[in-house]
């Protein structure tokens, strides 16, 4: 079955410090690939996307993913994390199914350290 | 320009009762839909409409109704209410497939079912 798995539930890191977070999906094909956040109590908000191309995507916020299809994997990445970069962050797949809708992995949440 | 809204933004119900989530978008979306959010499973797709009076079912259709009776509106209906149904639900809406067109949420209607 499709899926997209986000291995780590919860991750802190230090301001200033580097970010990754890791997202794998399970597809027949090389589906069309997402980063959103959610702020607390907020919705959710595109941070960037990968359809084809070049492997290394930027997006808003100073964050950047790159695709690996070896390893079926599209981990998001942030330089130097700042205290607002705190949140929820959930990768998402799409591959054309009839609904035409986004399949999310289960979220991990990103507590910083001041 | 509101964007998606979602009323209300906190509900409490007893097993058994019925009522309805409102969501409405003012960008002139064709595609809207209904997504759960339940600890470390992600959002899962409820029900989608692509266009006013057609409606699909999504993922975790059972035990809600939608109808789209306007561009504007999504409503979502609970109709007998079940602590499995506890969790918190955001509206979507793009105005085309999630493949190629930004998802804008809106800011979540948290539901508690005793």
């Amino acid at each position: 079955a499709q899926s997209v798995t986000q291995p780590d539930i919860h991750i802190t890191v230090s301001e200033g410090a580097s970010l990754e977070l890791r997202c794998n999906y399970s597809y027949g094909a090389t589906p069309y690939l997402f980063w959103y956040v959610q702020s607390p109590g907020q919705g959710l908000q595109l941070l960037l996307k990968y359809f084809s191309g070049d492997t290394l995507v930027q997006g808003i916020k100073g964050f950047e993913a790159e695709f690996k299809r070896s390893q079926s994997s599209f981990n998001l990445r942030k330089p130097s994390v700042h205290w607002s970069d705190a949140a929820e962050y959930f990768c998402a797949a799409f591959e054309g199914n009839a609904g035409n809708m986004l399949t999310f992995g289960g979220g991990t949440r990103l507590m910083v350290k001041p | 320009n509101a964007g998606v809204t979602q009323t209300p933004k906190f509900q409490v119900l007893k097993t058994g009762q019925s009522m309805t989530l409102q969501c409405a978008q003012d960008m002139n979306h064709e595609y809207m839909s209904w997504y759960r959010q339940d600890p470390g499973m992600g959002l899962r797709l409820i029900h989608y409409s692509v266009g006013a009076g057609i409606t699909d079912q999504g993922e975790v259709p059972n035990g809600y109704n939608v109808s789209r009776s306007t561009t504007e509106d999504f409503p979502l209906r609970l109709l007998s209410a079940a602590p499995s149904q506890t969790s918190v639900y955001f509206c979507a809406s793009s105005s085309g497939g999630a493949a190629y067109n930004e998802q804008f949420f809106g800011p979540g209607t948290r539901l508690t079912v005793l």
